[in-house]
């Protein structure tokens, strides 16, 4: 069974930018998270998608935001990027009582 | 409120020497605990779970983790460390009541065993 892939796996962008990253969960799985990880906060939940729908939201700033698609792939998007935004954006695709990890996509903000 | 806490940032063992990260939580529902390992520059791995039924879990590469729900802990265990094992540990926890899906993670813990 393939694992959860994401792409790009490093991104580099300039402040007030937007940046789009994507996440191709396992078969079958159909919810989605993401999570953002920095060495000051830690892994912070960003949001949640199940069969398309936002199922759960964390405490972040509206230039975040997220889709899931039909076959349960899954986009987040940041809008007008800013320094902080600098961090391992992290897709969890998760079945019955498990959650995997992709290997994560590397944004730097200059 | 959900919390978990990973009161040790490092944690060093010798080769061979039994190790424990630790981890302990607080969660209004019930809990479901995870143990994850990250690599440098990689994402996180999934180690083992507790659900429900036997307070001692075991999971990949040895690793085992006992629940205890009067200390609110969940600790993380190896009989005999290798120096592969060197990498950073998150406890998660999730609420099974919520139908989401959404884990909150400890600090981390990074281990490190020396030859």
């Amino acid at each position: 069974k393939a694992g959860v892939t994401q792409t790009p796996r490093y991104l580099i962008k300039t402040r007030g930018q937007q940046v789009t990253l994507s996440c191709s969960p396992i078969s079958g799985h159909r919810s989605v998270s993401w999570y953002q990880q920095t060495p000051g906060q830690g892994l912070q939940f960003l949001f949640e998608y199940f069969s398309e729908t936002q199922r759960n939201k964390g405490n972040f700033p509206g230039r975040f935001s997220g889709r899931q698609f039909s076959n349960s792939r899954s986009e987040m998007n940041v809008s007008t990027l800013e320094l902080g935004d600098s961090a391992l954006y992290l897709c969890a695709s998760s079945g019955v009582n498990e959650q995997y990890f992709g290997p994560g996509t590397r944004l730097t903000v200059t | 409120a959900q919390s978990v806490a990973q009161p040790e940032d490092q944690v060093n063992v010798a080769e061979g020497n039994p190790l424990t990260v630790k981890c302990t939580y607080s969660v209004s529902g019930n809990p479901y605990l995870f143990w994850y390992v990250q690599y440098p520059n990689r994402g996180l791995q999934f180690l083992l779970k507790y659900i429900t039924g036997d307070n001692l879990v075991k999971g990949s590469y040895g690793f085992e983790a006992e629940f205890n729900k009067s200390q609110t802990s969940f600790h993380l265990k190896k009989p005999s460390a290798l120096v592969s094992d060197s990498a950073l540990y998150f406890c998660a926890v999730r609420d099974g009541r919520d139908s989401s899906y959404k884990l909150i993670f400890g600090s981390g813990t990074r281990l490190l065993v020396r030859p």
